[in-house]
């Protein structure tokens, strides 16, 4: 089945610095990949829709030059963090579905993230 | 108005009982897909099963079926003979039209604990 790998798992970093996640598609081609933030026992709130070779859309009220998404290639989207700070903690996951239609999203194993 | 209602915050069943989780979607678009994945505590998003607005028959795989139910706009995710792993988080979806780069609605989810 459709694989999609995160990488870090978790991250603990001192405020200020910029972090970035990978979110790659090991198994399939994904033109479109969404980026999520979760709170403690909450529901996924989307953050931006990453697209292949284009600008990521933002959802309203995410800054874009805090939340830097990059989408170069077929199966890798990333997201980096910067400047970093304690109110960015969270959980943050990434998900993608093959190019066809009726895909389910799959989804990373998500990055725990904690600035100190 | 949300697009997808998950009314129950927790759910418990006795191990090998039949649950019955609750999803109601709101959506004008003909054509839909919903989903309901199942998150444990270690944070990866599962995917359960995949029902299409279109589809007559009701989804089902393995042990997971869901209750599809058109005109009431709900698609209740139905877990028999429950066990000990099924606890978890559990969120309904749902993605309007079939476009690729559509995005997910997610729910609030449902905290299933299955009791020994």
């Amino acid at each position: 089945g459709a694989v999609v790998s995160q990488h870090p798992s978790r991250v603990i970093c001192k405020s200020g610095t910029s972090v970035k996640i990978e979110c790659r598609s090991l198994d399939f081609q994904a033109t479109t990949m969404f980026w999520y933030r979760q709170f403690p026992k909450k529901s996924l709130m989307l953050m931006a829709t990453s697209n292949e070779g284009s600008k990521a859309t933002y959802e309203q009220g995410v800054e874009k030059d805090k939340f830097l998404i990059n989408h170069a290639s077929l199966t890798l989207s990333t997201l980096t963090v910067t400047s970093a700070h304690p109110e960015d903690s969270s959980f943050y996951i990434c998900s993608a579905s093959e190019d066809r239609n009726n895909q389910p999203q799959h989804f990373g194993d998500g990055t725990r993230l904690s600035i100190l | 108005a949300q697009k997808i209602t998950q009314t129950q915050p927790g759910m418990f069943v006795q191990e090998k009982e039949a649950v019955t989780l609750d999803c109601t979607y709101d959506t004008s678009d003909q054509s839909y897909g919903l989903f309901w994945y199942k998150q444990p505590s270690s944070g990866e998003m599962i995917f359960l099963i995949y029902q299409g607005s279109y589809d007559e028959q009701n989804a089902t795989e393995g042990r997971y079926s869901l209750n599809f139910q058109k005109a009431r706009k709900s698609a209740n995710l139905v877990i028999s003979a429950s066990q000990l792993g099924d606890s978890a988080m559990y969120f309904c979806a749902m993605r309007e039209g079939y476009r690729i780069g559509n995005q997910f609605y997610f729910g609030t989810g449902t905290s299933l604990t299955v009791i020994p």
